[in-house]
């Protein structure tokens, strides 16, 4: 079973900031956390990781507490198209046994 | 830049018949992954292979259920005797990296559903 905590769902408004937390407190050394999201049945697309500072790229921001417990993804701007479910992977199952939680079904409202 | 390939999308068995489910990964990618989704669940994973290897298959059922990824051409699930449960998507990954500590992107195919009859 995954060791990551996630809110089961969130509603954003359209334009707003979706911010979506993960617990992780099993996480030690040097465990990257990831972030996948999967649209509708599609397959997993990935968003961002990173190991303890805060990250960014052209999809969303990545908080990472400095005890590295937990992470906030940040969606800027949440549009329509960013309803999805948000898997934050458990950094601890291993560099390719990716563990999926059940995941933040995010649902982003006009 | 064509990315991980899976074919087909949609497969339909009845009981007892073989299911083979075909991954090609990124171009370059020499290491593939399968995963299992049962309805309203996370991804379960269930096999990792290296070309020509099998790494790690402890997510896998040991009966009915094996995997290859040969040196020419793509991955395969297969799947014999097909149960009703055997019913769920089945997704492919691929990296470029070796696992190796802490680091490992994997790029997903867009699965393929079997439905057992």
């Amino acid at each position: 079973d995954a060791k990551t905590t996630q809110p089961t769902s969130m509603d954003c408004a359209e334009g707003r900031a979706a911010n979506l937390p993960c617990n992780h407190s099993t996480i030690s050394g040097n465990e990257y956390v990831y972030w996948y999201r999967q649209i509708h049945s599609q397959g997993p697309q990935y968003i961002i990781h990173g190991l303890k500072n805060n990250e960014t790229n052209e999809m969303a921001s990545l908080i990472i507490t400095e005890d590295r417990k937990s992470s906030t993804l940040i969606l800027p701007h949440a549009t329509l198209r960013d309803t999805a479910v948000y898997y934050c992977i458990d950094p601890t199952s291993g560099t390719y046994k990716y563990i999926f939680g059940t995941g933040t079904r995010l649902k982003v409202l006009a | 830049n064509a990315g991980v390939m899976q074919n087909p999308r949609h497969l339909v068995r009845r009981r007892g018949q073989e299911a083979r489910l075909r991954c090609s990964p990124m171009k370059g990618h020499s290491h593939v992954y399968w995963y299992r989704q049962l309805p309203e669940e996370g991804l379960k994973f269930m096999v990792y292979l290296q070309k020509e290897n099998i790494i790690d298959e402890s997510g896998m059922p040991k009966e009915r259920f094996s995997a290859e990824f040969p040196k020419e051409g793509p991955s395969i699930l297969r799947i014999q005797q097909v149960v009703r449960g055997d019913s769920a998507a089945y997704f492919c990954a691929s990296s470029l990296r070796q696992a190796s500590v802490g680091y490992n992107e994997q790029f997903f195919g867009p699965g393929t559903r079997l439905t057992v009859l």
